[in-house]
């Protein structure tokens, strides 16, 4: 089945630098890739998606990039904030219904 | 509006305990999830209900019982259950079960075995 490798597992940067996270997943027929931000006590928030028909996606200060052919996708994050401290999760959707879920960046902003 | 609204937020129950988690959503979406997430670990799928019928389920124990009353409502019935089923429980919702459908979650129940 599909896997979703997620990279780094910790990342701490200084405020106003660009934080980036990679993820890399197996099964070349997923079409579907989102991510999600999850703070302590809380759900995971879908932030930004992207689907395997786009190259790259932006939405104010992060952005998705898709690369079909390496099955590499990634998030970026410029101008962090503190607020910008999470655990980040990459995901890959895997046939109708089912994400699979990389395993997760702690991402730690420090003023 | 992409609220998944989860209750209790935290339930403690022994094993012999039988307890009930409930999920509502108001967005009209007719795939509904459960997901178990255990301290820093990514959320893994448990069962999927589209259009109110059971779709998927991951090979869940029999302890977890699902149900869909209504488009809007998913229950998680929990009888038995182990310590190593603490955890946190998480719902989520999609426009429909169709790939590449935007799932958004609920902020979950934090359920200890004791």
């Amino acid at each position: 089945g599909e896997n979703v490798e997620q990279h780094p597992s910790t990342l701490s940067v200084q405020e106003g630098d660009s934080a980036v996270i990679k993820c890399t997943y197996s099964d070349s027929a997923s079409n579907y890739f989102p991510w999600y931000k999850q703070e302590l006590g809380k759900g995971p928030q879908l932030i930004i998606d992207i689907r395997s028909n786009v190259g790259e996606k932006k939405d104010q200060r992060i952005a998705v990039t898709l690369n079909k052919t390496a099955k590499h996708f990634s998030l970026h994050i410029t101008e962090t904030q503190p607020e910008d401290s999470a655990v980040y999760f990459c995901a890959a959707s895997m046939g109708f219904q089912k994400l699979v879920f990389g395993t997760g960046t702690r991402l730690l902003v420090s003023p | 509006d992409t609220e998944v609204t989860q209750t209790p937020k935290h339930l403690v129950m022994g094993m012999t305990n039988k307890k009930s988690l409930k999920c509502e959503q108001h967005m009209g979406h007719r795939a509904m999830y459960w997901y178990k997430q255990k301290a820093k670990k990514p959320p893994e799928l448990m069962f999927v209900y589209s259009y109110e019928k059971l779709s998927i389920n991951e090979s869940v124990p029999s302890r977890f019982s699902p149900e869909c009353p209504n488009s809007s409502l998913l229950n998680l019935h929990l009888h038995a259950l182990q310590p190593e089923d603490s955890a946190l429980y998480l719902c989520a919702s999609s426009q429909d079960p169709g790939q590449g459908r935007e799932q958004y979650f609920g902020p979950g129940t934090r359920l200890t075995v004791t």
